[in-house]
């Protein structure tokens, strides 16, 4: 089945610690998205990738590092400089090709919480 | 920048009652539109999106929406709501003359079904 894998579906973080969340996608897609939800927020863009080996920072980047060493992979680190980690966290992906008016499809998220 | 507002973060209809769910942006041009859907704990999924031609589009399970230049709306409606239908709702836009693609999302509006 083609689509895109998150994981884990929760994660716990420690004070201090960063931690890296996962997203594959088996739909040859070029661009890849990492968006965070809160309750009542909708989604905040926090990286984003167009082709391998390039990405930019999206509206909410500060705490957050990506890398987009393989096209099927756009993994998102936590890191200890992000204070207020706790949300869901949502990879998409689209087929680039230049045009703005391509859809995006999305995992199942991953749930990141502190303790 | 784009922005795009959803009218009532919470709606409730009764099973068999019309749906309408309210989105507006904010553009001088007209954007690309998307409706997206999100069950509990999972990603999103897409409804229907607008990009040239025909304002009234139809989409999935049932539900259609109609962009109003005039009106700079995009509002999403379904004639007879089921119990399935309850979900959180997102309007979202991208901005047709920008090179890199980027969704800007409402902040979701959901939807309760009454039996």
């Amino acid at each position: 089945d083609g689509g895109i894998t998150q994981s884990p579906k929760y994660l716990f973080r420690k004070e201090g610690q960063n931690v890296t969340l996962s997203c594959e996608q088996n739909l040859n897609h070029d661009a890849m998205y990492w968006y965070r939800q809160d309750p009542g927020q909708g989604l905040r863009l926090i990286y984003y990738s167009q082709i391998v080996n390039d990405f930019q920072k999206g509206d909410i980047a500060e705490g957050y590092s990506v890398s987009r060493e393989k096209k099927e992979s756009f993994p998102l680190t936590v890191t200890s400089a992000q204070k207020n980690p706790t949300a869901f966290y949502l990879c998409a992906s689209s087929p680039w090709g230049g045009q703005t008016n391509n859809i995006q499809y999305f995992g199942a998220g991953t749930r990141l919480s502190v303790l | 920048a784009q922005s795009v507002t959803q009218l009532g973060s919470h709606v409730s209809v009764s099973e068999g009652a019309l749906v309408l769910l309210r989105c507006n942006y904010s553009s001088s041009v007209p954007p690309y539109l998307f409706w997206y859907v999100q069950y509990p704990n999972q990603g999103l999924q897409l409804l229907l999106k607008y990009t040239t031609g025909a304002t009234l589009v139809k989409g999935i399970n049932g539900f259609e929406a109609e962009f109003k230049k005039s009106e700079t709306s995009f509002h999403l409606t379904k004639p007879s709501a089921h119990m399935s239908d309850a979900a959180e709702y997102f309007c979202a836009v991208s901005d047709r003359e920008r090179s890199n693609y980027k969704l800007t999302f409402g902040k979701g509006t959901l939807l309760t079904v009454n039996p």
